[in-house]
């Protein structure tokens, strides 16, 4: 089945300490993008990537790194949590052969981190 | 920048048609995409329009003004599986990024 996995689903964490929620992808796309999801503000985008070793800002990357060392892999990290980032977070990724936004865009599950 | 406003709150009823609406500036126009979500789930796909027009997808149209610089979503035969928020989205002029609007909560009454 083509999905988009993330891991964990759900976390409590505490501040400072250093996290990574997973994301993985098995439809072969080429773009992932990482997006956090607070009321009253939608969907904001984090970071992306356009291929493998080739990842860029978003609009709020403050806090946050990513990688990209494998096509179905594009994990988030979290070097030192503050609760500023709890929020909801989607991993997304788009169609085969574009390495664009303008594709369509299947996201993950999400991942509901808080940090206390 | 890109900035998309959409209404915060909708409410209808079963069975009838609602039209929500998407206003959006853009620093290029890269087509604009209509995602719906449900409570605690992902955003799925529903349109993505590149030229002015009507598209008519079953009981879910979406239509676009690219001159006016807006969008709506047109939902028909409401059903209760409709509740549910939809976002308008627009990619930046290089098709790297993504913007979302605020997204419209719909609540579909008996």
């Amino acid at each position: 089945e083509a999905q988009v996995t993330q891991n964990p689903r759900y976390l409590i964490t505490v501040t400072g300490k250093k996290l990574t929620v997973t994301c993985s992808q098995n439809m072969n796309h080429e773009y992932m993008s990482w997006y956090r999801q607070d009321p009253g503000l939608g969907l904001r985008q984090i970071y992306y990537s356009m291929n493998v070793e080739v990842t860029d800002k978003g609009d709020v990357p403050e806090g946050y790194k990513v990688s990209r060392k494998e096509k179905r892999n594009f994990p988030l990290i979290l070097e030192s949590p503050s609760p500023n980032q709890t929020s909801l977070y989607f991993c997304a990724s788009s169609s085969p052969g574009t390495t664009s936004s303008t594709d369509t865009q299947y996201f993950g599950p999400g991942t509901r981190l808080t940090v206390l | 920048g890109q900035n998309i406003d959409q209404p915060t709150e909708m409410t209808a009823t079963e069975g009838a048609i609602v039209q929500i609406n998407c206003t959006y500036q853009t620093s290029g126009f890269n087509g604009l995409f209509w995602y719906q979500q449900h409570a605690g789930e992902a955003p799925t796909f529903l349109s993505y329009n590149v030229l002015d027009g009507l598209e008519e997808k079953g009981r879910f149209s979406s239509f676009l003004s690219r001159s006016k610089g807006y969008s709506y979503l047109l939902l028909k035969e409401l059903q209760m599986k409709d509740s549910a928020s939809y976002l308008c989205a627009a990619p930046d002029n290089a098709g790297n990024m993504l913007t979302f609007g605020g997204g419209t909560r719909l609540m579909v009454k008996p």
